[in-house]
């Protein structure tokens, strides 16, 4: 009965190879998130969709984007990673609401660049 | 701008101690409070929640939070921790001005002595 599913759980890519991360919902929550976790640190909002409207953080870089074709699914696109984009990926649905802002996460993306 | 303060990085305890993890906020408005919890390799799940109403919220595993508004501080305790409760705890705020995000602490890695 997973609810926020992440694939693959582990990817390997090459400095520099676009690298594309998925995220699934059966929740169907309208907000969907994307967050980088690096090693001890706190989830960094890369950025997220309310329905389809698309909202980027300020300092998220431009090699980061992002895709919702439909309510279900959300990708995290890296154009061209570099050594410090190896992190963990998380991708987290929350319902908006007075008192909804709780947000249910997947298990991760550990992406590492060689 | 928000942000969050979880002061203690480390936090070493032995099985049966009381525990207490420090969060404090800056924002002056209505806020939604959360504690997660990131056992080892495990995702992201809430621990307990607080959105209105009494201050003290009781979460699952024995956890509970108490929100003071006077000191913007919103400390998980324990009575009697467990060398389950291994993990690292992050506390997080949702500001009702910035519609569906929160912003997380830089966590407490907190482990128990068996």
């Amino acid at each position: 009965d997973a609810m926020v599913i992440q694939n693959p759980r582990y990817q390997v890519t090459q400095f520099g190879k676009p690298v594309t991360l998925s995220c699934s919902q059966t929740l169907n929550h309208n907000v969907m998130y994307w967050y980088q976790q690096k090693s001890s640190q706190a989830p960094k909002l890369l950025f997220h969709y309310y329905d389809k409207d698309f909202n980027n953080e300020a300092d998220t870089p431009d090699n980061f984007q992002s895709r919702r074709p439909n309510t279900s699914f959300c990708f995290l696109d890296i154009r061209s990673p570099g050594l410090g984009d190896a992190a963990m990926y998380l991708c987290a649905t929350s319902i908006p609401g007075t008192q909804s802002y709780e947000q249910y996460f997947g298990p991760g993306t550990r992406l590492t660049v060689t | 701008a928000q942000s969050v303060s979880q002061h203690n990085h480390h936090v070493i305890l032995s099985e049966a101690a009381s525990l207490e993890l420090g969060c404090n906020y800056s924002y002056g408005g209505t806020v939604n409070l959360f504690w997660y919890v990131q056992y080892p390799g495990q995702h992201l799940q809430l621990l307990l929640k607080y959105f209105s109403g009494d201050p003290l919220v009781k979460g699952i595993k024995g956890f509970e939070a108490e929100f003071i508004k006077s000191k913007f501080s919103f400390n998980l305790r324990k009575p009697s921790v467990q060398w389950s409760d291994t993990a690292e705890y992050f506390c997080a705020v949702n500001a009702y001005s910035s519609a569906s995000k929160i912003i997380f602490g830089s966590g407490t890695r907190l482990s128990i002595r068996p």
